[in-house]
This record gives structure tokens, C-alpha cells and sequence, in this order.
């Protein structure tokens, strides 16, 4: 079946300027996750969604970073007034349900560059 | 606060040599441990699992230990290839008071190259 899709793959945009990166999950995957991997960090956790709601947003840089899901399924991560320090690839996995023990499926990714 | 490290940083080998990858984490209070590969460019690919209860986890060529109590885990590859080369990145989801929801805790990765 399909794997977690994300779009676009490749993002270049002006600092000041807002972007959307959006994520499909797998069909009939609860929980849905985006980390974010960039050159000094590492791969950082940013927010956690279980249907609709996000019980864990404590990774999230700062208030210009949100994200939303919508119909249990494709999730959105905004970033506004882009900064060249939020320059990295951003990631979104999923897993079957709540619990801890699931494996997470993670997507190809988008590569966001701010210039 | 939970922390990852994993040794070597990067690794050259030559074909069919057998390998090890470690990984340790500061907290033994897990749910479990991950081993991913990531290629180039691409995503993350998941490799084995390993619960906390558990002590190992085998798929082919990989073989995967956890130790919770010294915060040990290590990856064990067998008669290595050319197409192992990746970079090798360990992760745990934290034990925090049942509510962790899943969320992962990497390390640096280890940068493997197999050469012919």
C-alpha cells in the first residue's frame, strides 16, 4: 500500500515569507508526528497529532510555527515569517495508533531552504 | 531531559565485514528502542523495534541488542554490503508518566560506507 506521502519536496522562499508543507499519512494511521532535521540538531520532535487534536506540541520552535489535521487524515505544518534558521527538511511519520510501542513510518520528507 | 548518543560518528568498512553500531541514552525509563536507516535525500526506514521488555530483535543480516538497565543498545551488522552504506540512527520514546504519545528521541546517527 502507500507509504506517508509529503509535499512539496523541495521548498525555497524568501525570509519573511509564510509556506505550508503538507503530509498524507498512511490510510487508517491515528497518530501522525513532524520532526524537523537540520545540520546542528539532529532530528528534533515538533508536534504530535492523535485524530484531530495535538495533545503534544512541546517541540515547536516558537509561536510562528503551527499545524493542523484535518478528517483524522492530511496534516499541515505552517511556518510564518521565515527566518533562515528554519531552514531544514521536515519530516512527518505515522504509526498505527496511541500507543508507545508503535512503529513509526516516516515520509520522504520536504527540504525547506530560506533565503 | 532524555538523551541520545551513538558511536561511532561515521564508519568505513569493507565489504563483508561484520559490524557494530552503538547507541546509548541516558534515561532507562523507555518504551523502546528504534534503529532506523536513512539514505540520501530520502526519509527514514525503520528497521527493528525493540520493547523495553525485550533483549534483542533479528531481521536478516541485522541484529539488534538492548540492554535498559546500563542504557545500552547496539546494532549488529552481519557480512556487510555496498548497499548498507547510510547513515544508521538509533531512537526511544521515552517513558513519561504514560503519556510520551509515541513521540522519538534520536541520536546523531552513525554514517556507515561499505566499500567493494
Amino acid at each position: 500500500g502507500a507509504g506517508v506521502s509529503q509535499s512539496p519536496s523541495n521548498k525555497v522562499t524568501e525570509k519573511g515569507k509564510d509556506v505550508e508543507l503538507r503530509c498524507d499519512p498512511i490510510s487508517g494511521h491515528t497518530a501522525l508526528y513532524w520532526y524537523r532535521q537540520s545540520l546542528g540538531q539532529g532530528l528534533e520532535f515538533l508536534i504530535y497529532f492523535q485524530g484531530n487534536s495535538a495533545p503534544d506540541k512541546s517541540g515547536l520552535p516558537s509561536d510562528r510555527f503551527s499545524a493542523e489535521r484535518t478528517g483524522g487524515s492530511v496534516s499541515t505544518l505552517t511556518i510564518q515569517r521565515t527566518q533562515q534558521e528554519d531552514s531544514a527538511v521536515y519530516l512527518c511519520a505515522s504509526s498505527y495508533g496511541p500507543t508507545s510501542g508503535e512503529t513509526q513510518y516516516f515520509g520522504p520528507g520536504t527540504r525547506l531552504l530560506v533565503l | 531531559k532524555q538523551e541520545v548518543t551513538q558511536i561511532p560518528a561515521a564508519l568505513s568498512v569493507p565489504e563483508g565485514e561484520n559490524l557494530v553500531l552503538n547507541c546509548s541514552f541516558t534515561d532507562s525509563a523507555i518504551y523502546n528502542l528504534q534503529w532506523f536507516r536513512q539514505d540520501p535525500g530520502k526519509g527514514l526506514t525503520s528497521l527493528l523495534l525493540i520493547q523495553s521488555s525485550q533483549r534483542e530483535q533479528t531481521s536478516g543480516r541485522l541484529n539488534a541488542s538492548l540492554d535498559k538497565s546500563s542504557g545500552r543498545s547496539t546494532l549488529y551488522i552481519a557480512a556487510s554490503q555496498p548497499g548498507d552504506s547510510a547513515t544508521y540512527l538509533c531512537a526511544v520514546i521515552p517513558f513519561a508518566g504514560g503519556t510520551s504519545y509515541g513521540k522519538l528521541t534520536f541520536g546523531q546517527g552513525t554514517i556507515l560506507t561499505v566499500h567493494p
